[in-house]
């Protein structure tokens, strides 16, 4: 049961462009939603998260879209540079318990930026 | 700043034995939690510790185990391996601070060890 979802496994932009990278989940018990990106041979490392009371979080090139009524989160970058080229995972968490940090990954979007 | 460190970074093992991956979270950091991403696959949640108590489990069976040292640095177990166990597995770390607002589910993720079962 894939709780947490990226339709796309990969997306391809111009550089300069921007880059909008979706997400969807099923579990209303999630209340707070990240962005990581990963490198090959490399762990993940943070973007951006966002809260649920919020609906946008923007942070420099990157902005976070959260619609709540549809479980929809979405990732944009503006103006896409090259270094962007990277695998990201939308993860999500139901912060119940104090220390509770799981994190329910998606299955990740390749975006590549074509120079 | 030294960032969480894992090894090995690569290791190779027969099927039925077992293996111990490390992890040294950052420092001052408290909680550790233990991933394996299978290729092609998000990273999935198999432990959560913080200060020396497991604080969450994944999906996962009895074969896997970790724990958590005084020093917060922590060894994750797999017993009895199986072709199914090859995997990336990744080690995070977070800060002490529960309070949502200052990132307590920011986890901070090491480079990994890479796990074949032949």
């Amino acid at each position: 049961d894939q709780q947490v979802k990226q339709n796309s496994p990969s997306l391809s932009v111009q550089e300069g462009r921007i880059s909008i990278l979706n997400c969807d989940y099923t579990n209303s018990m999630f209340d707070y939603f990240l962005w990581y990106k990963k490198y090959p041979a490399e762990g993940p490392t943070f973007l951006i998260s966002i809260s649920s009371i919020k609906d946008k979080n923007e942070d420099g090139r990157f902005t976070v879209f959260l619609n709540k009524s549809a479980k929809h989160l979405s990732l944009h970058i503006v103006p896409s540079q090259p270094g962007d080229s990277a695998v990201y995972f939308c993860a999500a968490s139901a912060r119940s318990n104090f220390g509770n940090e799981k994190l329910t990954f998606g299955t990740g979007t390749r975006l590549t930026i074509i120079p | 700043d030294a960032g969480v460190t894992q090894s090995p970074t690569h290791l190779i093992k027969t099927r039925g034995q077992h293996v111990t991956l490390r992890c040294s979270p950052i420092s001052g950091h408290k909680s550790v939690s233990w991933y394996q991403q299978v290729l092609g696959q998000g990273p999935q949640f198999i432990f959560q510790y913080y200060e020396k108590e497991e604080r969450g489990r994944g999906n996962f069976p009895d074969r896997f185990s970790a724990r958590q040292f005084p020093n917060y640095s922590s060894e994750l177990n797999v017993n009895a391996l199986l072709l199914g166990d090859s995997a990336l597995y990744l080690c995070a770390s977070s800060p002490t601070d529960s309070d949502p607002d200052a990132g307590a589910n920011v986890l901070t993720f090491g480079a990994g060890s890479r796990l074949t079962v032949l």
